[in-house]
């Protein structure tokens, strides 16, 4: 069975400072998607990531796959306030329709 | 660009009673999610629908059935609703199996 764990589940960090978080998941797959929620709204995609070593940048976020290692991060670079939300990575495979999401991690950039 | 729409936004039912929500989407996509959003467990898949007409279970069906009317919409009916079914309930589509995700608004469901 698909199982995604993501750590930190949650992150408070200073404006300007650099993080990383990281999406494991259990089972071989070949696509991995990140999403962004704020508070009480709905989910919106950042990136979605379809082949190993796939690199993808948008602002002040970049995420990257590393499917040898069933591994994703999503790097914070130069934090604002904006960014402040919780962030989703979810796994699937073209075998089946299943998408499993990890937790979340709710990240709070204080100024 | 309506997107997905989903109904009701809000709804309170007491234990034992019956309802449906329901899912529209207007881009053409052939899969379909129902999911479960409770606070610190992400979001759980409860049925997806890769075509019309076909329907499969997820991670959490028990308790619910769904119904793929047509290419357009997939509702989800809780036939006798539970206090564990209070959750905020997404509707997703994708255009390809386990693809990118659109989802609704989302609709808030408390159970008493």
């Amino acid at each position: 069975e698909l199982k995604v764990e993501q750590n930190p589940l949650f992150l408070s960090m200073q404006e300007g400072k650099n993080y990383t978080i990281y999406c494991n998941y259990s089972t071989t797959s070949d696509r991995l998607y990140w999403y962004r929620q704020d508070p009480g709204k709905s989910l919106e995609s950042l990136f979605v990531l379809l082949s190993n070593g796939a690199v993808k940048q948008e602002g002040r976020l970049m995420a990257s796959l590393d499917t040898k290692a069933r591994l994703s991060t999503l790097h914070i670079t130069a934090a604002v306030h904006d960014l402040s939300a919780t962030y989703f990575c979810a796994v699937g495979s073209y075998n089946n329709n299943d998408m499993r999401f990890g937790a979340g991690t709710r990240l709070t950039v204080k100024p | 660009n309506a997107g997905v729409t989903q109904t009701p936004k809000f709804q309170v039912l007491k234990t034992g009673q019956s309802m449906t929500l329901q899912c529209a989407q207007d881009m053409n996509h052939n899969s379909m999610y129902w999911y479960r959003q409770d606070p610190g467990m992400g979001l759980r898949l409860i049925y997806y629908s890769a075509s019309e007409g076909t329907t499969d279970k997820g991670e959490v069906p028990n308790g619910y059935n769904v119904s793929r009317l047509n290419k357009r919409e997939f509702s989800l009916r809780l036939e006798s609703a539970a206090p564990s079914q209070t959750s905020v309930y997404f509707c997703a589509s994708s255009e390809v199996d386990a693809g990118e995700l659109f989802f609704g608004e989302g609709s808030r469901l408390t159970v008493l």
